[in-house]
């Protein structure tokens, strides 16, 4: 069956520390992955996708993602996080055009 | 991207009543998707709602507790049935822009059943 894993349930971090967000995939074939971002009393807004071509994939508010495909793994990184970046973040993937299938989501705290 | 609105934005249910939510879009599309999500969990798919056919639910959901309308490729509701407190949940519509596999997200429905 297909699946996303996030092991990573409640990080805190301090201003200006470096982020990494663990994600693994279970996923047949080709694979589409994203990253979204649930900030306090908003909705989700997407951060990143990859769908194919250079792996290392570049989103919005200096965040990026490594595509790994030996290791199924699609991580999520900030050199410097700010205490804005507080939020709940969602890896997610799909094949084709179908509905996304989430990870249990990472709640990131960021002590100023 | 897409703009997408959802109705109501938060209501609070009587056991045993049903609530129908709204979701507009600002462009056509052809996929729409309805979330829930329970507190303090991820989404879960609902079911995938494409316009001129019936919704495709997913396992463990079923049409006579969220019956979706998808009357044109704008808009379409979920119908959250015969509610329970076990029915307290964002319920999020999704769509899917540009012919491409990216699906953006409105901004919830957040009901609570009591």
């Amino acid at each position: 069956a297909q699946s996303v894993s996030q092991h990573n349930h409640h990080v805190i971090l301090s201003e200006a520390a470096s982020l990494e967000l663990g994600c693994n995939y279970s996923y047949g074939g080709t694979v589409n992955l994203f990253w979204y971002v649930q900030y306090p009393g908003q909705h989700l807004q997407l951060l990143l996708k990859y769908f194919s071509g250079d792996p290392l994939v570049k989103g919005i508010k200096g965040f990026e993602a490594e595509f790994i495909k030996s290791k199924f793994s699609f991580n999520l990184r900030k050199p410097s996080v700010q205490w804005s970046d507080t939020a709940e973040y969602f890896c997610a993937a799909n094949t084709g055009r179908r509905a996304l299938t989430f990870g249990s989501g990472t709640r990131l705290q960021v002590q100023p | 991207s897409a703009v997408i609105s959802q109705k109501p934005s938060r209501d609070i249910c009587q056991r045993g009543t049903s609530l129908t939510i709204q979701c507009q879009v600002d462009s056509q599309v052809t996929m729409m998707f309805w979330y829930r999500q329970q507190p303090g969990q991820s989404l879960t798919l609902i079911a995938t709602a494409n316009q001129g056919s019936e919704a495709t639910y997913e396992s463990g959901f079923v049409i006579d507790k969220f019956p979706i309308s998808r009357p044109n490729l704008t808009f379409s509701t979920l119908t959250v049935s015969n509610m329970s407190p076990e029915d307290s949940s964002i319920y999020l519509c999704s769509v899917e822009v540009g012919g491409g596999e990216t699906q953006y997200f409105g901004p919830g429905t957040r009901l609570l059943v009591l």
